[in-house]
């Protein structure tokens, strides 16, 4: 079965840069999206098909995707952005929806 | 407004039956292909399954097969999950969503989740 492996977690300063990245066989090849998930909280999409941001999704949230990475990119990170990031993709083989083992993102 | 509102969890002893229920308001629930994904407790997101949204096709994670199925009630603008022959490792929190039509197999609108624990 496909698998998506992401870093369990990324530390970023305020206004920093943070990427978070998805490694999975050829994901180049697939349409990835990528959720966060605040505590108690169900996911929310943030990005879609590799770049695409779903409306009242601010532009600092940006993808990426090529060979056998996709990354996430948050810029002028703020302290709201602190939260568990999940990449997905929809495996065509098994005809089943992947997703990575996740990330937590800690604003210092 | 768009919105999905799961209900149906609760304890339940192991082997036994838990019917969950999303309805979905605020959008043509019978253009949307839709999902239930879970999360154990502390754990990372988990595709169970999926149905088109005619209902014609599904799709189920080998973990749930034979035990899980989906349907749903176009009319009622109703989605269901049936577990059968609960085990521990099905506890966790439900969540039901929809397909995005501008992007297959993305999920982008999901409920708040329901609680299912299964422990004797």
């Amino acid at each position: 079965s496909y698998v998506l492996t992401q870093t369990p977690s990324v530390s970023v300063a305020p206004g920093k840069t943070a990427r978070i990245t998805c490694v999975g066989n050829n994901i180049g090849s697939k349409s990835v999206h990528w959720y966060h998930q605040k505590p108690g909280q169900a996911p929310v999409l943030v990005i879609y098909s590799d770049t695409d941001r779903p409306s009242g999704i601010p532009d600092r949230f940006s993808g990426s995707n090529s060979g056998n990475t996709a990354a996430l990119t948050i810029s002028r990170v703020e302290a709201g952005d602190e939260a568990d990031y999940y990449c997905q993709v929809w495996d065509s083989s098994s005809d089943h929806v992947v997703f990575g083992g996740g990330t937590k993102l800690t604003v210092l | 407004q768009v919105q999905l509102v799961e209900s149906g969890g609760g304890l339940v002893k192991p082997g036994g039956s838990l019917r969950l229920y999303c309805a979905a308001s605020g959008f043509t629930f019978s253009d949307y292909s839709m999902t239930w994904i879970r999360q154990a407790p502390g754990k990372g997101l988990e595709w169970i399954t999926s149905i088109s949204s005619s209902g014609s096709s599904k799709q189920i994670a080998d973990s749930v097969k034979g035990r899980f199925t989906i349907s749903r009630d176009n009319a009622k603008n109703s989605l269901y999950l049936q577990m059968n022959s609960l085990r521990a490792a099905d506890t966790a929190v439900y969540y039901c969503s929809r397909e995005a039509l501008t992007a297959n197999d993305a999920f982008d609108i999901w409920g708040q989740g329901t609680m299912v624990t299964v422990s004797s």
